[in-house]
């Protein structure tokens, strides 16, 4: 079983519409959790941060549930310029807290 | 603004043959990785570094070597190159948690 998994999609929505990614972990002793951006043939690129509280940034909402170790990312009247990978991140591999693990990522394609 | 750079964006190497790639980032930061990244796989920890002459094992090291001499500069050598280590090759520095990548060399093993 991976780590940390994710539907790979592709998700191809229209703009303006709402899209959801989930991401399970099986670490349960992972302490951090974050979700990344990675356009295409670029690098990642830290998107946001995920509390137990859930956050939100403008558009993105992120949302954590320890129980069930499951990750979600909601992008609300998504954009074109939201195109891109989206991977799922958590810490703790190794028992260390600074060393990440990367989902294979959820492709995301906003249509005009 | 911080800054992670890598010393080719595209690099083609015949089977065998030494590689060396090469990493400096700007920021202080004592934590560097590299990471491979393949379609279907994510990115995987090949080897990581806490510290000057320090270095880790990742998930995948077999085929790979690093070198830490300074703080700024963390090496990958692939020391008989071999075509399935035909890939891309991430480096990161990071805190704590955050990392920040490079943009990245798409190494061709033929």
């Amino acid at each position: 079983r991976k780590e940390v998994e994710q539907d790979p999609g592709p998700f191809n929505v229209p703009e303006g519409a709402t899209v959801a990614f989930n991401c399970t972990y099986s670490n349960s002793a992972s302490q951090s959790f974050f979700w990344y951006r990675q356009d295409c043939r670029k690098e990642p690129k830290l998107l946001m941060s995920v509390y137990s509280s859930g956050n939100e940034d403008g558009r993105f909402t992120a949302q954590l549930n320890r129980a069930s170790q499951y990750i979600s990312l909601l992008i609300r009247d998504s954009k074109l310029s939201d195109s891109a990978t989206y991977l799922c991140v958590v810490s703790g591999r190794g028992g260390s807290a600074r060393q990440l693990t990367f989902g294979s990522g959820t492709q995301l394609t906003v249509l005009p | 603004d911080v800054k992670v750079t890598q010393s080719s964006r595209y690099l083609v190497k015949r089977t065998g043959e030494k590689v060396f790639l090469e990493c400096v980032q700007d920021m202080d930061h004592e934590n560097m990785f590299w990471y491979r990244q393949d379609p279907g796989l994510g990115l995987r920890l090949i080897y990581f570094s806490y510290d000057v002459k320090m270095k880790e094992k990742g998930d995948i090291p077999e085929g790979y070597s690093v070198s830490r001499e300074k703080k700024e500069r963390f090496s990958l050598i692939l020391e008989s190159a071999s075509t399935n280590q035909t890939s891309m090759y991430l480096c990161a520095g990071g805190g704590t948690y955050e990392q920040y990548f490079g943009p990245g060399t798409r190494l061709t093993v033929t």
